[in-house]
């Protein structure tokens, strides 16, 4: 398995709350990316993290933001949360761009009732 | 933005005969191509990439080819074997920093 963990494993939300999911990168990794995969479907990108800075983004609201740490750890956050938010979220990183090799971490499940 | 397209989106083999995944990209800046497999459960492995420079790489079993006119990637699986049950998934990045998956293939290899 990869040095990437997550937490936490799971997780159950109600509409309109705010979550944090939590990443630790592989050691020396200086960038990291964050992915929501509705069950059956492929991961959809959320945004990257280099270096502490966000330097690409997809499609997603600015309800969805994020934090990365000096100590290879990273944040989501999702404020006003939505039944359609419920999803695996994946984080993974990488020496310092996608043409590195991402190595995902096993992920937190997200119930929003 | 770019749209990944992957086909088909369920495949049955016969242990031993091969696999072929194709997808198609939209964004001709994109410059590199990774390919994952996600068994049930698990977080996506990366099996094998290709960058815009190249036009065909092999690991094995596995390759990839790639038509930077076409705007098409592939992965060929050959001898396959029943471990090769997964969801296979395409993706493709750009210079701007965005990632983008395909909708998935479930291979599954009939012993």
């Amino acid at each position: 398995e990869t040095g990437v963990t997550q937490s936490p494993t799971h997780l159950i939300k109600t509409r309109g709350q705010q979550v944090t999911l939590r990443c630790s990168s592989q050691s020396g990794h200086n960038t990291v990316s964050w992915y929501q995969q509705a069950l059956g479907q492929g991961p959809q990108f959320i945004f990257q993290y280099y270096r502490e800075e966000e330097n690409g983004r997809g499609n997603f609201p600015p309800r969805f933001s994020g934090l990365q740490f000096p100590n290879y750890s990273s944040e989501l956050n999702v404020n006003a949360l939505e039944l359609d938010d419920s999803a695996l979220y994946l984080c993974a990183s990488s020496q310092d761009s996608f043409t590195d090799t991402q190595y995902f971490g096993p992920g937190t499940r997200l119930t929003v009732l | 933005g770019e749209n990944v397209e992957q086909h088909p989106s369920t495949l049955s083999v016969q242990e031993g005969d091969s696999a072929v995944i194709k997808c198609t990209y939209s964004d001709s800046a994109s410059n590199y191509f990774p390919w994952y497999k996600q068994e049930l459960g698990k977080r996506p492995q990366l099996i094998i990439d290709i960058r815009s420079n190249v036009g065909e790489k092999k690991d094995q079993r596995i390759a990839v080819t790639l038509n930077k006119t076409a705007k098409h990637f592939s992965l060929h699986i050959t001898e396959t074997q029943p471990e090769d049950s997964a969801v296979y998934f395409c993706a493709a990045s750009n210079p701007g920093n965005q990632f983008y998956f395909g909708t998935g293939t479930s291979l599954t290899v009939i012993p």
